[in-house]
């Protein structure tokens, strides 16, 4: 069974980068888009972008150039990194599976906060 | 972007009810649209993909129909386990995009 292992920090100052990492356990890397998403606190899903094996990445514009998907294939991991980080980034960020066009497998979520 | 829009937001049901829940596009979608349920705390879950296809290992009370831009999530029967919020997703065009949420919650 395909599990998704995500860490990071959950405290990240104004103005800084936000760096999450995400490992795939138990199932195939290639063949799929990786995927980030997030819900601030009461709220809705945001899909913040994806990237697959082969370089196609997409990202959200709402995010103005601020945000980078990369794959690590030999590790099975992807990683988001978000810059210029404000308090209306804090959210619970996922890392999901994308097989066709639906997030399949999710990782546990992560609670980022920013505050000075 | 395109807008998905829900209804109702909220909704009290009893064991046993019909629950339908809608979502409605801002443009032609065709069948591209996925149902997921969330609950407190936890991850969303796929249940149905593409409009009408239920993801393997969910219950058959759940369903799914529609295409372009009015589609219908229906659970036929609904259960104590079935609490949570409901969003619609769709894929046909980037960004990808959430509808706003249904809350399902117990009289």
């Amino acid at each position: 069974q395909v599990q998704l292992q995500q860490w990071g920090a959950g405290l990240v100052k104004p103005s800084e980068t936000l760096s999450l990492t995400c490992a795939v356990y138990g199932g195939a890397f290639s063949g799929f888009f990786w995927t980030w998403i997030r819900q601030p606190a009461g709220k809705g899903l945001e899909w913040i972008g994806e990237a697959k094996q082969g370089g196609s990445t997409n990202y959200n514009p709402s995010l103005r150039g601020r945000v980078t998907i990369s794959l690590d294939t030999s590790r099975k991991q992807f990683s988001l990194k978000l810059t210029s980080m404000t308090a209306a980034d804090t959210a619970v960020y996922y890392c999901t599976r994308v097989p066709g066009r639906h997030f399949d497998v999710w990782g546990q979520g992560i609670l980022v906060t920013v505050s000075a | 972007d395109i807008q998905l829009t829900q209804s109702p937001s909220s909704l009290s049901a009893s064991v046993g009810d019909r629950v339908t829940i809608t979502c409605q596009a801002s443009q032609d979608i065709s069948n591209s649209l996925n149902w997921y349920q969330q609950k407190p705390g936890q991850a969303p879950t796929v249940l149905i993909h593409d409009a009408l296809n239920l993801e393997r290992g969910v219950p058959s009370r759940f369903s799914g129909s529609g295409s372009g831009t009015d589609f219908t999530f229906t659970i036929s029967s609904v259960q104590p386990e079935d609490f949570g919020t409901y969003y619609c997703q769709q894929h046909i065009d980037l960004p990808l995009t959430f509808g706003p949420g249904t809350k399902v919650d117990f009289k």
